[in-house]
């Protein structure tokens, strides 16, 4: 089994920087995602983490320490549209050998003027 | 490219009815998933078929769920009878077996049992 655990809210101002973090445990462990979740519609993929290490895509950046069970997403140059929940999903072998995604509670980002 | 189709998006009903929700995964994906989410669980993994094959269904809540895939582009989870408890939304989504990492969410139906 797996247990994810991340913030439930945070607040930060337009334009500063936040850093979402996300903590799990796993038997199996196969890659760490996060996903963006606007109110009322569909998690879309943000980030996809397998080894240590940061990987940067524009504004966004994830990390992974597979070693501490540990993952963050960094958002830089906060936008109001980038108020939503973000989701961590730790990917673990299941039935069948196939690999599928468990995911946290998320964490609300409230950005603010 | 069309995404994930997922169908009714809203669907209100009284306890005791039959509830069908159906999903079409994008085209050439082999994995397809069905979550559920509320405020107060968060989104859970209720079945997961690879190659239309039902692999998992461990997060199925209890025999009123079911879960079929016929076909690789068509998925249908029903819930009979439904309760108000299973109010929630539901999410397919799909995936690539091979190489593909990335679940592909469908928007969603909002289903509110009275």
């Amino acid at each position: 089994g797996q247990n994810i655990d991340q913030p439930t809210e945070m607040t930060a101002t337009e334009g500063a920087i936040v850093q979402i973090n996300c903590t799990y445990q796993t038997s199996g462990f196969n890659g760490l995602f996060w996903y963006q979740q606007h109110a009322g519609e569909a998690p879309t993929f943000l980030s996809y983490n397998v080894l240590d290490g940061l990987e940067e895509k524009g504004r966004f950046s994830s990390f992974l320490s597979r070693s501490k069970g540990y993952s963050y997403l960094l958002l830089k140059e906060l936008q109001m549209k980038d108020s939503a929940s973000y989701l961590c999903a730790v990917r673990d072998q299941g039935p069948g050998g196939s690999y599928i995604p468990t995911f946290g509670r998320g964490t609300s980002l409230i950005v603010h003027p | 490219d069309a995404g994930v189709i997922q169908s009714p998006r809203h669907e209100v009903t009284e306890m005791g009815q039959e509830v069908t929700l159906r999903c079409k995964p994008i085209s050439g994906h082999n994995s397809l998933f069905w979550y559920r989410q509320t405020m107060m669980r968060g989104l859970e993994l209720l079945i997961y078929f690879n190659n239309n094959v039902p692999i998992d269904d461990s997060g199925m809540p209890e025999d009123r769920f079911s879960a079929k895939m016929p076909n690789a582009s068509f998925s249908t989870l029903k819930i009979q009878p439904s309760e108000p408890r299973d109010s929630a939304v539901y999410f397919c989504a799909s995936s690539s077996l091979t190489g593909g990492k990335t679940q592909y969410f469908g928007p969603g139906t909002r289903l509110l049992v009275l």
